[in-house]
């Protein structure tokens, strides 16, 4: 099963911050809090990680709760493109193991 | 570098027969993996393979086999199609020292 509970689906209006919440209660100290995301039937692209500290790149912002147990991604400006399916996962780096991914949240943008 | 291949990218089978998806990276990674995907629905984990010569089950292994030829190559077999297999699937594969999980094209397959 997965690691981590998502909502279904959400809304966002074109241009204003999207937040993707994410739950992960039972996450160990050695993992980290990837996202991905799925544009309609292509295979899912990498967004960003971290492991307890905020993190923020060129596509999205990551916030990690101080116990860990949740986070939160953040399109800072979100537009049409970024409709798509985007998944939290959990994953010790390093380590060659499955990685399961959930069912994920199907953001919607709207114009 | 052409990342993570998958063949065929659509194929239509009858009930009962058998085919192999063929998936291979030039990327040196040691893990690959084989995910299904359902209309509406996310990924899930049909089998892995941590390194060469080791496959391991995921979710949903019932029906399929697989073959970890070598490092670059990970087969996924349908031996007997049913039509409940009708999916695409994703090939992927991941490298431990690094945090990005690269995945294939998928290919559409669907079982009559």
């Amino acid at each position: 099963d997965a690691k981590t509970t998502q909502p279904t689906s959400m809304d966002c209006a074109e241009g204003r911050a999207a937040n993707l919440p994410c739950n992960h209660s039972t996450i160990s100290g050695n993992e980290y809090v990837y996202w991905y995301r799925q544009i309609h039937s292509q295979g899912p692209q990498y967004i960003i990680h971290g492991l307890k500290n905020n993190e923020t790149n060129e596509m999205a912002s990551l916030i990690i709760t101080e116990d860990r147990k949740s986070s939160t991604l953040i399109l800072p400006h979100a537009t049409l493109r970024d409709t798509a399916v985007y998944y939290c996962i959990v994953r010790v780096m390093n380590r060659d193991d499955k990685i399961i991914f959930g069912k994920g949240t199907r953001l919607h943008i709207l114009p | 570098n052409a990342g993570v291949t998958q063949t065929p990218k659509f194929q239509v089978l009858k009930t009962g027969q058998s085919m192999t998806l063929q998936c291979a990276q030039d990327m040196n990674h040691n893990s690959m993996y084989w995910y299904r995907q359902d209309p509406g629905m996310g990924l899930r984990l049909i089998y892995y393979s941590a390194s060469e010569g080791t496959t391991d089950k995921g979710e949903v292994p019932n029906g399929y086999n697989v073959s970890r030829l070598n490092k670059r190559e990970f087969s996924l077999r349908l031996e007997s199609a049913a039509p409940s297999q009708t999916s695409v699937y994703f090939c992927a594969s991941a490298r431990d020292t690094e945090n990005t999980i690269y995945f294939g094209e998928g290919s559409w397959l669907t079982v009559v």
